[in-house]
């Protein structure tokens, strides 16, 4: 079984559809967690962290379910420019160990 | 925020030459550079991590003698590919951790290096 797992998708939604993804992990000792957003043929970029308590920035929603393993996001109101490759990220071992997801590609539609 | 460069961004090479890839932290100190490699839908996958002033330490799987790894100063790190093969083809990105920290908030990533190995 894979570290970290997510859905490749795609998800094509319609502009101001609200998207959710979620992303499992294996190893329970994992300590932090992440969202990252890659674009076609760039560099992934940190979306935002994934705290025990969920955090919210803007329209996008980040959650963690330590007893079931998985973290999600969350994406209200999408715009064309959502569109994007979203990789969960796992951390552990004092940022020994990170490891990415394969990623969720979000299409948002016109 | 703090910015990570890679040089070339892209490049296409002969089987069997050997390719540089440099990544330079630009307006901040990193002890520590990751190298990732990353096929076509797959994920990054961490290829080996390059501390400055020692051996860089490479994940399991990955040959030591064939991605040639320095970290010479606190703001450079390079990759060399030796003896590229087609199979090598794919696009590389580093990062670099800031300096005294070792949260995933301060890891910068640069833009990639796309290498095509004919």
């Amino acid at each position: 079984r894979k570290e970290v797992e997510q859905d490749p998708g795609p998800f094509n939604v319609p502009e101001g559809a609200t998207v959710a993804f979620n992303c499992t992990y294996s190893n329970s000792a994992s300590q932090s967690f992440f969202w990252y957003r890659q674009d076609c043929r760039k560099e992934p970029k940190l979306l935002m962290s994934v705290y025990s308590s969920g955090n919210e920035d803007g329209r996008f929603t980040a959650q963690l379910n330590r007893a079931s393993q998985y973290i999600s996001l969350l994406i209200r109101d999408s715009k064309l420019s959502d569109s994007a490759t979203y990789l969960c990220v796992v951390v552990r071992g004092g940022y020994q160990k990170v490891t990415f997801g394969t990623g969720t590609k979000l299409q948002v539609i016109p | 925020g703090a910015v990570v460069s890679q040089h070339p961004s892209r490049v296409i090479c002969k089987s069997g030459t050997s390719v540089k890839i440099e990544c330079r932290s630009l307006d901040f100190q990193a002890t520590t550079m990751f190298w990732y490699r990353q096929f076509p839908k797959q994920s990054l996958m961490l290829m080996a991590t390059s501390n400055e002033g020692s051996k860089a330490t490479y994940e399991q799987g990955v040959e030591k003698d064939k991605f040639l790894i320095n970290h010479a100063s606190l703001t450079l790190s390079t990759l060399t590919v030796t003896s590229a093969h087609p199979e090598d083809s794919s696009f590389y990105i580093c990062s670099a951790r800031d300096f005294g920290t070792s949260r995933m908030e301060t890891q910068y990533f640069g833009p990639g290096t796309r290498l095509l190995v004919l």
